[in-house]
């Protein structure tokens, strides 16, 4: 089933510690995004690519890096992990990177950091 | 004012009812309008996609949208159970190089049987 798979589904992490969270997707997409969601603040971006080899700033960077290396995978990488980047992060994929192209879900990583 | 506000509930309906939900947003730029529907310990899976005045029907499901007022609706007829969901309005714009998808924090839905 074409779709968007997050790696891995849940992880405890200690402060201090590199993380990486991975995405993949097979549908072709261009654009990419990684968002958090934290309970009464709703879906925030972190970082998005619009294309493999480009990367950008959403709302909410600070801690966090991407890459884009090819068309499918666009992991998010936490250098230095402190509790307050305790969420679940969901990676997102649309046609396009402009336009009006809606965005499609993995199922998230749960991800707390103590 | 937040960017694109929504109710949070939660919203009682008794099934079979109409369902009724509402979002506004501020930016009047945005292009395009989406609702998402999201389990509890699941991830958004879109329902509805609108991009013009006026309404969208997809079986139960029908969106509205005014642009004038900065409001957009869904409604769900004939609601079920399997419907208990918080349901995300989402707002699109291309700001900034990038296809900006504002989301609201969610209107969270009941259906009592």
């Amino acid at each position: 089933i074409a779709g968007i798979t997050q790696a891995p589904t849940s992880q405890i992490l200690a402060a201090g510690r590199r993380m990486t969270l991975r995405c993949t997707q097979d549908m072709r997409h261009n654009a990419m995004y990684w968002y958090r969601q934290d309970l009464g603040l709703g879906l925030r971006l972190i970082h998005y690519s619009n294309t493999a080899g480009t990367t950008g700033k959403g709302e909410v960077p600070d801690g966090y890096s991407v890459s884009r290396a090819n068309t499918d995978d666009f992991p998010l990488t936490l250098a230095s992990a402190v509790p307050s980047q305790t969420s679940v992060y969901f990676c997102a994929s649309s046609e396009r990177g402009v336009g009006n192209s809606p965005l499609h879900f993995g199922n998230g990583t749960r991800l707390t950091v103590t | 004012q937040k960017e694109v506000e929504q109710n949070s509930g939660p919203l009682s309906v008794p099934e079979g009812a109409i369902a009724s939900l509402n979002c506004t947003y501020s930016d009047r730029g945005s292009q395009s309008f989406f609702w998402y529907r999201q389990y509890s310990g699941k991830s958004p899976e879109l329902i509805m996609s609108i991009y013009s005045n006026g309404d969208k029907e997809d079986g139960r499901f029908t969106a509205q949208l005014n642009k004038a007022s900065q409001y957009v609706s869904l409604l769900i007829r004939d609601s079920q159970p399997s419907d208990s969901a918080t349901y995300l309005c989402a707002v699109n714009r291309y700001s900034g190089g990038y296809q900006k998808v504002t989301f609201g924090t969610g209107t969270k839905l009941q259906v009592i049987p």
